[in-house]
């Protein structure tokens, strides 16, 4: 079946350390991969997507690689922001480019960031 | 332009009531879906529309039921509603271009 597991929260950092918020899944075909961000009271927003193993997406400083081999798509950022505290989802949908096909998510990772 | 909206915002009902909450997508975007999200947890997926149509039904009782509109709006209905659908339900609109989805800010329902 389609599973996404992320490390556990909550994860407190000070401004300018580095993030790194673990992700993996298990998935019956060629997923394409993604992490949402949920702000307090908000929706989620997409942070970035990779499609195909290898790729790295990237956006606002953050970034994730497709990693085929240890089927993993690991979040990092070289320097945090007390502005980038939210909850960061992984999620992956089965079917590559596709997308008329559901969103499987992991449980979500609150972050906090202190000054 | 305007991203996917949800109405209404906030919502509070009692047990056994139904509720109908309301979604409208990104102009050009002919697909929807509906996730639940419970304090705490990632969002589940409820049901998929495109093109009016169902196309996706996740692991939910009948009480839940969808319906997309020709404008491609959409409605999600929940019957006999419980405490345990206390929840956040976020709409998701995506084109067939592979671009991804854009979630609308949710609407929060409080059961008592």
């Amino acid at each position: 079946g389609n599973s996404v597991t992320q490390m556990e929260g909550p994860v407190t950092l000070s401004e300018e350390a580095f993030l790194t918020i673990n992700c993996t899944y298990t998935a019956t075909g060629y997923p394409s991969l993604f992490w949402y961000v949920q702000y307090p009271g908000e929706g989620l927003q997409l942070l970035l997507k990779a499609t195909k193993a290898d790729d790295k997406g990237s956006n606002k400083g953050f970034e994730a690689t497709y990693r085929k081999e240890t089927t993993s798509f690991h979040l990092e950022k070289g320097s945090v922001q007390v502005s980038d505290s939210a909850v960061y989802f992984c999620a992956l949908s089965p079917d590559r480019g596709s997308t008329l096909g559901r969103l499987y998510f992991g449980r979500g990772t609150q972050l906090t960031v202190w000054p | 332009d305007a991203g996917v909206t949800q109405s209404p915002t906030h919502l509070i009902k009692t047990r056994g009531q139904h509720v109908t909450l309301r979604c409208s997508p990104i102009s050009g975007h002919k697909s929807v879906s509906w996730y639940q999200q419970v304090l705490g947890q990632g969002p589940q997926f409820i049901f998929q529309y495109y093109e009016k149509e169902e196309r996706g039904r996740g692991n939910f009782p009948d009480r839940f039921s969808a319906r997309q509109f020709p404008n491609y709006s959409s409605e999600l209905n929940v019957n006999a509603l419980l405490l345990g659908d206390s929840a956040l339900y976020l709409c998701a609109s995506s084109s067939r271009q592979g671009l991804g989805y854009t979630f609308g800010s949710g609407t929060r329902l409080t059961v008592v």
